[in-house]
């Protein structure tokens, strides 16, 4: 079946450092959805991305999504404290029935 | 807007008892998910229905895991004996859509398994 893998696990960064965070499909995505979560939160939708290489910006945060449709990137330049939490992409693949299946996530600390 | 809603927040049952979760979606959201997260791991998809049918229940262990869809709109989630292991937050989510449109998620039930 579909499998979604994050890279790394952990990342613990001190304020005003860049964090990457990669994830991978082994099936052909419809789209990839990134998504936080805050300790002892739910997660919280940030971006959708659907075309092959599309990139997306929301402030400090930048989206890629690869030309195969099957991997993703999540860079974010010169992390605040506000950004802890844990980040998780998911995507329905095609010919699963749209399930939506998350990776492991990232877990980003930063050091003030 | 009002978000998705589930009850109970925090659930503390013996092994071997029965428990059940409940989830209010999103009004006119199609899609409902059931995910199991255990702490440190990312949500594991359990069921995905789709109005009142069910497009994905793959990794929903049947023997003890039910799921309904009342009407295509509130769910419910049974565990019925509970195992040690299934101690996780369950989270329900809603979608507009299936395939193209974010899931917004509740605030989970924290099930504790002693």
């Amino acid at each position: 079946g579909q499998q979604v893998m994050q890279i790394p696990q952990y990342q613990h960064v001190q304020e005003g450092e860049d964090f990457t965070t990669y994830c991978n499909s082994s099936t052909t995505l419809s789209n990839i959805q990134w998504y936080k979560q805050r300790p002892g939160g739910h997660p919280v939708f940030l971006i959708q991305l659907v075309k092959s290489g599309e990139v997306k910006k929301q402030k400090r945060l930048t989206f890629q999504f690869g030309e195969a449709k099957k991997n993703s990137s999540l860079h974010i330049t010169a992390t605040q404290t506000t950004d802890v939490g844990t980040y998780f992409c998911a995507g329905p693949g095609y010919n699963q029935g749209g399930k939506l299946i998350f990776g492991q996530g990232t877990e980003l600390s930063v050091k003030p | 807007e009002a978000g998705v809603a589930q009850s109970p927040r925090y659930k503390i049952i013996e092994k071997r008892q029965s428990v059940a979760f409940w989830c209010n979606p999103i009004s006119g959201h199609a899609t409902l998910y059931w995910y199991q997260q255990i702490l440190g791991q990312g949500p594991k998809l359990l069921i995905q229905f789709q109005n009142n049918g069910v497009v994905d229940d793959s990794q929903l262990p049947k023997d003890r895991f039910s799921a309904e869809r009342l009407k295509g709109v509130d769910s419910t989630l049974k565990i019925q004996p509970a195992k040690l292991e299934d101690s996780a937050v369950y989270l329900c989510a809603s979608s507009l859509e299936q395939l193209s449109t974010e899931a917004f998620f509740g605030q989970g039930t924290r099930l504790t398994v002693v």
